[in-house]
């Protein structure tokens, strides 16, 4: 079965430090993969998405992320967290064939000045 | 474009009364999904409509949840009677394939959330 797993509950990162958000997945073949960004009182954003291909995919607001098929990881990234980025932020993965998309339980970013 | 439109954005209910939540996918979409985000965990798929067809609705609780989405537009999910364990926030999202007919992308709707007391 699908699983989705975000090991860090909570990241505090200081605004202009380089950000890595982790996502571990487990699925028998390679999966579709997600990322999506929840703002308080907002729904769901996504970010960026995997579907086959080049293993470095970019995103919006300058993140990107990288599928490695040996370690069943899609971790998130940003060179350089803005205030703004503070979120929570959801892992997602989808079986290929239409099965529903499993949500990780997210983790929440905080960002100090 | 609009996007996924949801209303009400709060509802507050006693325990044992019905709720209904009303979603409006962006327009052309064909899938409609229903999710539920409890607090702290990530969003969990209720019913996955296509056009007016559920096509997944295996964790739908049936004793007490009820959709519809009439004419494959707008869609309705009901809660009848509320229980305290249903205080959570009810996402909606709407879906095409791309032009090239691969895969779908998702985009949610603000949500609902529901207390119930």
């Amino acid at each position: 079965a699908q699983s989705v797993t975000q090991p860090d509950i909570h990241i505090t990162v200081s605004e202009g430090a380089s950000l890595e958000l982790r996502c571990n997945y487990s699925y028998g073949a390679t999966p579709y993969l997600f990322w999506y960004v929840q703002s308080p009182g907002q729904g769901l954003q996504l970010l960026l998405k995997y579907f086959s291909g080049d293993t470095l995919v970019q995103g919006i607001k300058g993140f990107e992320a990288e599928f490695k098929r040996s370690q069943s990881s899609f971790n998130l990234r940003k060179p350089s967290v803005h205030w703004s980025d503070a979120a929570e932020y959801f892992c997602a993965v989808e079986g290929t064939g239409g099965f529903k998309t499993i949500f990780g339980a997210g983790t929440r970013l905080f960002v100090k000045a | 474009e609009a996007g996924v439109v949801q209303s009400p954005r709060y509802k507050i209910i006693e325990k044992k009364q019905p709720v209904a939540f009303w979603c409006n996918p962006i327009s052309g979409h064909n899938t409609l999904y229903w999710y539920r985000q409890n607090l702290g965990q990530g969003p969990e798929l209720l019913i996955r409509y296509e056009n007016e067809e559920a096509v997944d609705d295996s964790q739908l609780p049936k004793d007490r949840f009820s959709a519809e989405r009439l004419k494959g537009v707008d869609s309705t999910l009901k809660i009848q009677p509320a229980e305290l364990g249903d205080s959570a926030v009810y996402l909606c999202a709407s879906s095409s394939r791309d032009t090239s007919g691969g895969q779908e992308t998702q985009y949610f709707g603000p949500g609902t959330r529901l207390l119930v007391l």
